[in-house]
């Protein structure tokens, strides 16, 4: 089954900082990678998506992921941090059987002023 | 335009009580879903709907039945509700074929008292 991890419950950076919110995942064949990032009380808001090609793929806000098939990871980036991009973050990755995600445990990124 | 709307957005009630919870999406996609979040944030699929054909129906009680009366329409009805089934009930949609991301509506806060 496809799973994706996510190692750390909270990430703490200060704002200018560049930020790293970790994701390793489990597929058999080729993985669909997402990350989605939930404001409080609001609805997840997809970010960004990994399908095929280049392994640097930019999203939303300025947020990049780097897939890296030898590690297995799709860690989540951001070159300098803002204390609006405090949020939880989820890692997803897509049942190739079935059109499901299956989502990691999220991660809270806390970017302090 | 909301692309995934639901309704209610905040649900009280009481134990042994049946509550319905409406979705409907604007982006014409065919694949709506119902997940489930917990007070711990884990974020869980319970069920899908192809075209208003079920297609995914995870280990969820059979008190909770979903009905897809077009397919830009999901609804949740839960029967005699129980303290456990408190939590953030969010409503998705995707295309088939396309690009694979889901998108989110704002999700209904079911309180069981």
């Amino acid at each position: 089954a496809q799973s994706v991890a996510q190692p750390e419950d909270q990430v703490n950076v200060a704002e200018g900082n560049p930020l790293t919110v970790k994701c390793t995942y489990s597929v058999s064949g080729n993985p669909y990678l997402f990350w989605y990032v939930q404001y409080p009380n609001r609805g997840l808001q997809f970010l960004l998506k990994y399908i095929t090609g280049d392994n640097l793929v930019k999203g939303s806000y300025g947020f990049e992921a780097e897939f890296n098939k030898s590690q297995t990871s799709f860690h989540l980036k951001k070159p300098s941090a803002l204390v609006s991009d405090s949020a939880l973050y989820f890692c997803a990755v897509r049942d190739t059987g079935f059109q499901k995600l299956v989502f990691g445990t999220g991660t809270r990124l806390l970017v302090s002023p | 335009d909301t692309a995934v709307s639901q309704t209610p957005k905040y649900l009280v009630t009481q134990m042994g009580n049946d509550k319905s919870i409406k979705c409907e999406q604007n982006l014409g996609h065919d694949t709506m879903y119902w997940y489930k979040q917990d007070s711990k944030k884990f974020l869980k699929i319970m069920f899908s709907y192809n075209n208003k054909e079920l297609i995914i129906n995870e280990t969820v009680p059979n008190r909770f039945s979903p009905k897809s009366p077009d397919k830009a329409h999901l609804n949740l009805h839960i029967n005699s509700l129980e303290l456990g089934d408190s939590a953030v009930y969010f409503c998705a949609s995707s295309q088939t074929g396309g690009s694979y991301e889901q998108y989110f509506g704002p999700g209904t806060r079911l309180t069981v008292t």
